[in-house]
């Protein structure tokens, strides 16, 4: 069981290039997340997607578009990479409702050159 | 959401307990406290969460004060494996779109000492 995967774990962009992050779960949960984290702070929310066919800002959206794919499937993309997009991204999944345990990837580490 | 506090960092012995606390002073009814810890910027892992009982898994222990405005981590017999960022997190719904959010603070850093 693999839980939550996230591709690709490094990559390194030049400022103005484009790329996808995908992020994929085998879980069956409604709900994807995008949280991004810079050096010694906290996950911010990026974008959420309660169940398919939805997707919401977060508290950091610019800069940043997501799709709800399928079920399985919730992909972030950088149009226009910025240097201050440098960081780690995490995906999570989970059940709706507030009770319930979220699953995180293992994150991909993004430089911007 | 409701926030959350936590001091920035504890050191615990091998073997003793960690009592890692947190404040929540402003959390509402129907909002539950969540504990997750992040070991070298790995994925944030679960641990244990509660609405107003104490709560307790293989894991580790989860005490709510009966005003439910803080709450107490314990990890009974911590070892250097258990040096990470605790993270707090008071879960409830986001911007009325029927999902339910995990806001991170900076939590706290453990440092298990030999």
């Amino acid at each position: 069981n693999a839980g939550v995967t996230q591709t690709p774990k490094f990559q390194v962009l030049k400022t103005g290039q484009s790329m996808t992050l995908q992020c994929a779960q085998d879980m069956n949960h409604n709900s994807m997340y995008w949280y991004r984290q810079d050096p010694g702070m906290g996950l911010r929310l990026i974008y959420y997607s309660a169940s398919e066919g939805t997707t919401d800002k977060g508290e950091v959206p610019n800069g940043y578009n997501v799709s709800r794919l399928n079920k399985r499937e919730f992909s972030l993309r950088l149009e226009s990479a910025a240097p201050s997009q440098t960081s780690v991204y995490f995906c999570a999944s989970t059940e709706q409702g507030p009770s319930t345990e979220a699953f995180f990837g293992q994150g991909t580490r993004l430089t911007v050159v | 959401d409701a926030k959350t506090t936590q001091p920035p960092s504890m050191d615990c012995a091998e073997g003793r307990a960690a009592n890692l606390p947190c404040n929540h002073s402003t959390i509402s009814g129907n909002e539950y406290v969540y504990w997750y810890r992040q070991i070298h910027s790995q994925g944030p892992q679960y641990i244990i969460h509660g609405l107003k009982n104490n709560e307790t898994n293989e894991m580790a222990s989860l005490i709510i004060t009966e005003d439910r405005k803080s709450s107490t981590l314990i990890l009974p017999h911590a070892t250097l494996r258990d040096t990470a960022v605790y993270y707090c997190i008071v879960r409830g719904l986001y911007s009325g779109a029927g999902s339910y959010q995990l806001t991170f603070g900076k939590g706290t850093k453990l440092s298990v000492i030999p």
